[in-house]
């Protein structure tokens, strides 16, 4: 059974642009949720999908948004961007939106300039 | 709602020595509770929960917690330091399936040990 895996590793962009993040979830798993990790900071919940479909947000702007595929990928793209998003984006993925286990990617880092 | 605290954004210890770090909680349903471990430069790793039965819950690594609903508390032992033991911890309380079960983090403790 692999892991959860997230690409790039690190990634640098300047302020105004957009990008696109992904995950791979554990093989069967059907729920996906992101984070971001502020340096210095415990992971703020982004949102989560749940069977293709948005479940869930967090306190943040619209900007932010997500699409998660049939292979049990997904993506976070983050529109505009700012210095404030500099941060550790995480991936989690469970078994079921019920479960109480969620495993974590290594997470991508975002320096945004 | 949910939230968390925990108290020491910094805790050294001796190797060998216990280690306790503490986190408090609150929440308006029985609550779900997680430590998770980050490295440097690495995701999180989940040490251990709980959900409903034994208070007393073992984790990996030597890793211990209790829940203690009446101090609405969920501190994290381990006997004897190791120096791998060396990282960043974070309590989490789970959310109300009503918020996408989302996990709800503290600011972390960062565990140093000295030889």
């Amino acid at each position: 059974e692999t892991g959860v895996t997230q690409s790039p590793t690190h990634l640098i962009k300047t302020r105004g642009q957009q990008v696109t993040l992904r995950c791979s979830s554990q093989s069967g798993h059907n729920t996906v949720s992101w984070y971001q990790q502020a340096l210095g900071q415990g992971p703020q919940f982004i949102f989560q999908y749940y069977r293709e479909e948005e479940n869930g947000r967090g306190n943040f702007p619209p900007r932010f948004s997500g699409l998660q595929f049939p292979n049990y990928s997904s993506e976070l793209n983050v529109n505009a961007l700012e210095l404030d998003d500099s941060a550790l984006y995480l991936c989690a993925s469970s078994l079921e939106i019920r479960s109480d286990t969620q495993y974590f990617g290594p997470g991508t880092r975002l320096t945004v300039l | 709602a949910q939230s968390v605290t925990q108290l020491g954004s910094h805790v050294s210890v001796s190797e060998g020595a216990l280690v306790l770090l503490r986190c408090n909680y609150s929440s308006s349903v029985p609550p779900y509770l997680f430590w998770y471990v980050q490295y440097p430069n690495q995701g999180l790793q989940l040490l251990l929960k709980y959900t409903t039965g034994a208070t007393l819950v073992k984790g990996i690594n030597g890793f211990e917690a209790e829940f203690k609903k009446s101090e609405t508390s969920f501190h994290l032992t381990k006997p004897s330091a190791h120096m791998s033991d060396a990282a960043e911890y974070f309590c989490a309380v789970r959310g109300g399936d009503n918020q996408g079960g989302k996990l709800i983090f503290g600011q972390g403790t960062e565990l140093s040990v000295k030889p």
